[in-house]
């Protein structure tokens, strides 16, 4: 059963910092991992979608890293701002989940003045 | 924006009513999702569709049904609510690709079994 965990499940970092987010999964046969932004009472925001065969994605100050073989994937933001406050959700879809997304539980980021 | 509305966006209702949320999609997409979104639980899968018609069970599919009669039409119905169905409802489209499409999602439902 594949199992996505989110360490930590909060961060609070002053403005301007670069951080790091985790998501780790238990089964390597990924189709694909993508990280979704959420802000309180809305729905997810796809931020970056990484296939398999692919190692990172940027798009603006995100970065994310596949480390397919050992179940990691790691989310960078850089200078990081107040409208960076959210909470961060990694979700796979596994071979072995007959290619569902399986999500985590999110880490929620707060980004202060 | 992937064109998903989701219809209505608030509901409180009695235990016991039926209930029927709405997905709509504008761009054709064949994958359609329900989720729910649970304090301590997460995104949970209900139902999908691979097609009109095409539907199959999620992980928490209990005491909910779907249907798919259009593309662009993906309902979730609850035959009789209960308060553990009290949540927040997504509902998500699967961009291209038949196993490694993006997906995006819609605004939500917040419905209140009382």
């Amino acid at each position: 059963k594949q199992e996505v965990t989110q360490i930590p499940a909060a961060l609070s970092v002053p403005e301007g910092e670069n951080l790091v987010l985790n998501c780790s999964f238990t089964d390597s046969a990924i189709y694909n991992l993508q990280w979704f932004r959420q802000d309180p009472g809305k729905g997810l925001t796809s931020l970056l979608l990484i296939q398999s065969s692919q190692r990172e994605q940027t798009s603006g100050r995100l970065n994310a890293s596949l480390d397919k073989s050992s179940g990691r994937s790691t989310l960078y933001i850089a200078a990081s701002q107040p409208g960076d406050s959210a909470t961060y959700l990694c979700a796979v879809r596994g071979y072995n989940q007959g290619g569902k997304l399986i999500f985590g539980q999110g880490t929620e980021l707060s980004v202060k003045p | 924006d992937a064109g998903i509305t989701q219809s209505p966006r608030h509901k409180v209702t009695e235990t016991g009513t039926p209930v029927t949320l709405r997905c709509h999609q504008t761009e054709n997409h064949r994958y359609m999702y329900w989720y729910r979104q649970d304090p301590g639980h997460g995104l949970r899968l209900i139902h999908y569709s691979y097609g009109v018609k095409d539907t199959d069970k999620g992980e928490v599919s209990d005491g909910y049904s779907v249907s798919r009669s259009k593309t662009e039409d993906f309902l979730l119905t609850l035959e009789s609510a209960t308060s553990s169905q009290t949540s927040v409802y997504f509902c998500a489209i699967r961009a291209s690709g038949e196993e490694t499409g993006e997906l995006f999602f819609g605004e939500g439902s917040r419905l209140t079994v009382l």
